[in-house]
Parts: structure tokens; sequence; C-alpha cells
């Protein structure tokens, strides 16, 4: 069974911080790996997706691969409180079914 | 443009009673999926409809749920006898073909 992992949370950082986030599967055979965004009882929304090992920055967002250990990881420069949501891990097989973790509460301080 | 839809954004219903929940996907959105968030979870995949076709329905917990999309745009997740722990935030969402997943804002769904 497919399982993506994820600290719970809450982590909290200081405004102006650098928040890291991170997630974990299961499935050597993923093949596409996303973050997204959920802010209180919002649907989830897309911020980021990677699909090659390395690093991908998108403004003030990084998302990072590694296939070998299974990690991915999302790194938020410069957090601002209106970053303040869950953050989703999902993953992507050959097929476009997205599988999520539970989603990580990020909490950013003014 | 206009995102994806669904109606009723909420919808309670007792023990054992029938419920449809719609989803008006994004237009020319070829792809369909229903998943399923219980509080403090991540969403969980039900089903995906490629078309008027359901691609992979592994995800439905049971025969209690089934969902249709007859003419390859709106879709209905159906669920018979509902049971308690159905309540839950129903999310569809929609694509072109290997693109983006757009979600619609959910149904809430509590049975009592």
């Amino acid at each position: 069974q497919k399982e993506v992992e994820q600290n719970s949370g809450p982590l909290s950082v200081p405004e102006g911080a650098i928040a890291s986030l991170n997630c974990t599967y299961s499935d050597r055979g993923s093949q596409s790996f996303f973050w997204y965004r959920q802010y209180s009882g919002k649907s989830p929304e897309l911020i980021m997706f990677i699909y090659s090992n390395g690093d991908k920055e998108d403004g003030r967002f990084t998302a990072q691969l590694n296939k070998a250990s299974q990690y991915v990881s999302l790194l938020i420069r410069d957090s601002q409180p209106s970053d303040s949501a869950t953050y989703l891990c999902a993953v992507s097989g050959g097929y476009s079914t997205l599988t999520f973790g539970k989603g990580t509460m990020l909490l950013v301080s003014p | 443009g206009a995102g994806v839809s669904q109606t009723p954004s909420n919808k309670v219903t007792e023990k054992g009673k029938y419920v449809e929940l719609r989803c008006d996907p994004i237009s020319g959105h070829t792809a369909l999926y229903w998943y399923r968030q219980s509080l403090g979870q991540g969403p969980e995949f039900l089903i995906y409809f490629q078309g008027t076709g359901a691609a992979d329905d592994s995800g439905l917990p049971n025969d209690r749920f089934f969902a249709v999309r007859p003419e390859g745009s709106v879709s209905t997740l159906k669920i018979q006898r509902t049971e308690r722990g159905d309540s839950a935030v129903y999310l569809c969402a929609s694509s072109p073909i290997g693109g983006e997943q757009f979600f619609g804002p959910g149904t809430r769904l509590t049975v009592l």
C-alpha cells in the first residue's frame, strides 16, 4: 500500500524565517511529486510540483527531491503570516491519481 | 474562468439514507477525480474518470459508493445506506490530460 508520511506539526516559525517541510514516500515507482497548500476550511491549492531529482525553485518556494532516499521537501523563504496553512505532500505513479500525506500545519508568527 | 464547482456545499443526512453529490469540472477538462478528506487527514482517492469511463475506481471503500459521469462532464458521487463513518468533506478535482488537478470547494457530508 502506497504511503506518504509527513510530520503533522504544527511547525512554528517567525516571520521572515525559512520554513522547511518534509515528506517521505513508500512507493519507489512514484514519478511525480506535489506540494499543496490548504487553508482551514478551503480546498487544496497546488503550489509546486517536481519530477526530477534535485531542486526546483519558484519565487519563495523551493522543492527538493531525492528519489534514492524517497524524500521530498519544501522550503519557504521569507515566511509570511499569510503562509500559515496546512501543507500537503502528494505523490503520483503512472496514473494521475494522487496519494496524499496527512499534511503539516505551518504557523508563521508576526 | 469558472473553476470546479460542487453542490451542495453542505449536506446533512440521517444514517441509512441515500445521498448524491455533484461535481461540475472546468470546461474542457477530460479527467475528473473524487477524493474524500476526513478531519486531520489528507485527501483520500476514491475514483478517477477519463472522459465518461471510470479509469480507476480502486479507492471506493465498498459497494455503497458509486460514481457516474455519463456525458464526460458533470459527475455524481452516489452513496447508499449512509453510515456515520461516511462523514467527511468530499472533494472533486479536474484536470486536462496529464495536467494540474484543480480542486473544487468540496461538499461537507454529515451523517447523523
